[in-house]
């Protein structure tokens, strides 16, 4: 069966400090990866995505995913976490030639002043 | 930007009534999808539509139907509301393309929710 495995539900870090957000998935094929973050009663805000190419890909608000095919990881980073970071991220995969998500069970970053 | 928007944002009904969460995409977005995300858990896929036709089938019940109409909105309509039915639903908008026969969607953007609680 497909799946998303974030084997963290918490994550703390000092603020100021980096931060990596854990993500490894068993898909078949080439999906589609992707980092949303979700804050409290909203909805979920898209921050990257790998297609292909660079295994290094950047999306919004400093944040960074480096895309590994041999461990079938996705792992969300920042260099310098802030108090403002402190959510719920979840990782997505989108099966190749499918319309659907398959999302990890979220991990709650807290960043502490 | 124009984002994607739901209506309403929240709802309140009885056990065995009727509820209707609509959604409307992004302008030009043709894939609509619709997800269930249940109290501290994640989002778990529903279905989505491809210009109009169903596209693809998750986990609904056969208590629940969707439609996207003519202008792409999209309509998901839940019948028999249980107490488990109560949850945050999202509607995601995408643009979707076929290239070398294949089908690829690109990134999907979420509507704020609308949290539909059963009593």
């Amino acid at each position: 069966a497909q799946s998303v495995a974030q084997p963290e539900d918490q994550v703390n870090v000092a603020e100021g400090n980096p931060l990596t957000v854990k993500c490894t998935y068993s898909v078949s094929g080439n999906p589609y990866l992707f980092w949303y973050v979700q804050y409290p009663n909203r909805g979920l805000q898209f921050l990257l995505k790998y297609i292909t190419g660079d295994n290094l890909v950047k999306g919004s608000y400093g944040f960074e995913a480096e895309f590994n095919k041999s461990q079938t990881s996705f792992h969300l980073k920042k260099p310098s976490a802030l108090v403002s970071d402190s959510a719920l991220y979840f990782c997505a995969v989108n099966p190749s030639g499918t319309y659907k998500y398959i999302f990890g069970t979220g991990t709650r970053l807290k960043v502490l002043a | 930007a124009a984002g994607v928007i739901q209506s309403p944002r929240h709802l309140i009904k009885e056990k065995r009534e009727t509820a209707t969460l609509k959604c409307y995409p992004i302008p030009r977005h043709d894939t609509v999808y619709w997800y269930q995300q249940g109290p501290g858990q994640d989002p778990q896929f529903l279905i989505s539509f491809y210009e109009k036709m169903q596209s693809d089938k998750g986990s609904i019940p056969d208590r629940f139907s969707a439609q996207q109409f003519s202008d792409y909105h999209s309509e998901l309509n839940m019948s028999s509301l249980e107490l488990g039915d109560s949850a945050l639903y999202f509607c995601a908008s995408s643009l979707s393309s076929v290239a070398s026969g294949r089908f690829r969607t690109d990134t999907q953007y979420f509507g704020p929710g609308t949290r539909l609680t059963v009593l």
